[in-house]
Order: structure tokens, then sequence, then C-alpha cells
């Protein structure tokens, strides 16, 4: 069975940091690109991230650009959201979620997700 | 970047009864090299991640029940639910993976009437 299971949430105050991870197992991680979606609290859903299979391309949206670095340990079945910069917008469930190859863009399993709060 | 427009943003349908949910792309998401259209659909429950529906617009994944029905080309989708049963209770998402950024449909939130 695919889990896929986020940690490293909490609250934050604007400026701040967090890491996220998502720790996979169920799967041979190393061949899947892997991607963080967001959702804001009663909000629809946002692609933050995604991260080839290897780790060597990476994607971002426009929203987090430059503040948000998405990276990968496949010797640890691991994917990674440093956030720094952290907005009061950037407040959301983040999940984890499995690439469906060979898209680039569409999922098939998703964590449970991990709350982050931008708060003063 | 594409723009999703679901509409509407919210139906409350009777046990059994049909429930239609459409999706409109600002631009075509006809992928040119297999004639398919990059779009999905998820079903999110309250407090869960969301699932896969259904991809290329109309392919069920494995395991849906086939009450559930996706259909549409280029920029219009549509996603059926024939007999809405009570565990289909729902916000349910289009998102189209043709190019970067992915983005999703506002959802459409099913109750029962």
């Amino acid at each position: 069975e695919v889990q896929l299971l986020e940690s490293g949430g909490g609250l934050v105050q604007p400026g701040g940091s967090l890491r996220l991870s998502c720790a996979v197992s169920g799967l041979t991680f190393s061949n899947y690109a892997m991607s963080w979606v967001r959702q804001a609290p009663g909000k629809g859903l946002e692609w933050v991230s995604t991260v080839s299979s290897s780790g060597g391309s990476t994607y971002y949206a426009d929203s987090v650009k430059g503040r948000f670095t998405i990276s990968r340990d496949n010797s640890k079945d691991t994917l990674f959201l440093q956030m720094n910069s952290l907005r009061v917008e950037d407040t959301a469930t983040y999940y984890c979620a499995k690439v469906v190859p060979p898209s680039t863009y569409y999922y098939d399993h998703w964590g449970q997700g991990t709350l982050v709060t931008v708060s003063s | 970047d594409i723009v999703m427009t679901q509409s509407p943003d919210s139906l409350a349908v009777s046990l059994g009864e049909r429930a239609t949910i459409n999706c409109k792309s600002s631009q075509s998401v006809l992928y040119s090299s297999n004639n398919k259209n990059s779009l999905v659909w998820y079903q999110q429950k309250p407090g869960q991640p969301p699932k896969l529906l259904i991809y290329w617009a109309s392919t069920r994944k494995s395991g849906v029940p086939d009450r559930f029905s996706g259909s549409g080309s280029g920029t219009d989708f549509t996603l059926t639910i024939s007999s809405l049963q009570a565990e289909d209770v729902a916000v349910y998402y289009c998102q189209q993976y043709y190019s970067a950024p992915p983005n999703f449909g506002g959802g459409t939130k099913v109750e029962i009437k």
C-alpha cells in the first residue's frame, strides 16, 4: 500500500521559515516525480512545486518562487519543502502528492496533509 | 496560465438522481500527440485529501464506481454522477495538466437534497 506522511507543519511568524517533510512508502520512490499542493482553510487547491524523480529538475508556482525550495532524498524515500520568508497568505494545509507518469502534473496518491499557520 | 472555471459552485441532488458538474478551461487542453485531453477530476471529502477519480478527461481510475463518468473535449468538460449516493457528498475539483502551472478549478460542493 502506498503511503505518504507529511510532517513539519506548525505556527510560524511572518518572515519565518519552516521545513516540511513527506515520508513515502509502498513504492519505488526514486521512480516518480513528486509535488506539493496546498489548500488554504476553506479554499481550493493550489499547486506549489514539483520535483523530478532524480531531483534534477524543479518547478515552482510564481507565488512561492524564490522563497520555497523543493528537494528529495531518494536514499531515504523522503520529499522536502523548505519554506522561507513566509507570509500570512502561505497559511494552508500542505499535501505531498505522487505524480502519475509520464505527466508532470497530476496525482494518484496524496498524503493527509500538514497545516502551516503563518501568523503573528 | 490556463484558468479553470467550474460551475456550479454547489448543487444539491436527491439520492439516486444525477449530478452534473461543469469545468471550462481558458484554452484547449487537448494533447495533440495522443489526441487526449489533459484533464482530471478529484473528489475531496471533509477532512481528507483529494482522491483521483478520472484522468484524460474520461478514463476512470481503477476502483472508482462506474456511476462516475467524465466527458468533454477541448475546453469544456463534465463530471457526471449518474445516481448520487450518500457517500458521494464531497467537493469535486477539475485540474488541467496540459501545461504549467497545473491549475485547479474552484471546486463544486455536492450535497444531498
